[in-house]
């Protein structure tokens, strides 16, 4: 099982501050096949990014991500008031299907 | 749109067992690989299965393994999962979600309660 560690836990930063979060894999992620998904309270998550750097469908150019083998980041360049929020990385190279445990992004 | 709507979740005693169901809409069902993702209270979330368009290959977590299953009826644009021999540590949201890799659309969920 390939186990992803993200960091920081939580990231207190202002709105239209950069934000980098890490996502460490145990083990080489085949591919690059990783995606990060955003959660806010009492939402479901929604998917950002996959393939480790495509941008899902409707979201916006601040969000990217980058990254191969064991180590990924999602950027996100300027934050905006409703992108305070959990971030999950998670791997879809092999099973089982992992999560990251969250990197919480608040305002400072 | 894409609809997703779980329901059968509610509070069942430990060693007992549920079945949820997922009715999708707004696609075409029988063309998606799909899943099933948990999150506990205050947790993180946790891939469980994932089923193949045709339900040919299925694939668990291993701490479901033998215990949870999932399946799906094309012809009732259906996605099931039987839930077995339950624990307190199975109390959770339970997700269905298109896709067996990442997970665009997701379902708002249903909760289980595993207490005596």
């Amino acid at each position: 099982e390939i186990v992803l560690t993200q960091s920081p836990g939580t990231l207190s930063l202002s709105p239209g501050e950069r934000a980098t979060l890490s996502c460490r894999a145990s083990q080489s992620v085949r591919s690059g096949y990783l995606a990060w998904y955003q959660q806010k309270p009492g939402q479901t998550p929604r998917l950002l990014i996959f393939n480790a750097s495509n941008r899902a469908t409707g979201i916006p150019d601040r969000f990217s991500g980058s990254g191969s083998g064991t180590d990924f980041t999602l950027t996100i360049s300027r934050l905006e008031p409703e992108d305070f929020a959990v971030y999950y990385c998670q791997h879809y190279g092999s099973f089982p299907r992992t999560f990251g445990q969250g990197t919480k992004v608040e305002i400072k | 749109e894409v609809q997703l709507v779980e329901s059968g979740g509610g509070l069942v005693q430990p060693g007992g067992s549920l079945r949820l169901s997922c009715a999708a809409s707004g696609f075409i069902f029988s063309k998606f690989w799909m899943s099933w993702v948990r999150q506990a209270p205050g947790r993180g979330l946790e891939w469980l299965a994932n089923i193949k368009e045709d339900g040919s290959e299925r694939n668990y977590e291993d701490s479901v393994k033998g215990r949870f299953t999932i399946s799906r009826d094309n012809g009732k644009n259906s996605l099931y999962l039987q839930m077995n021999t339950l624990r307190g540590e199975d109390t959770a949201i339970y997700y269905c979600a298109t896709g067996g890799s990442w997970f665009i659309n997701w379902g708002q969920g249903t909760p289980i309660t595993v207490s005596s």
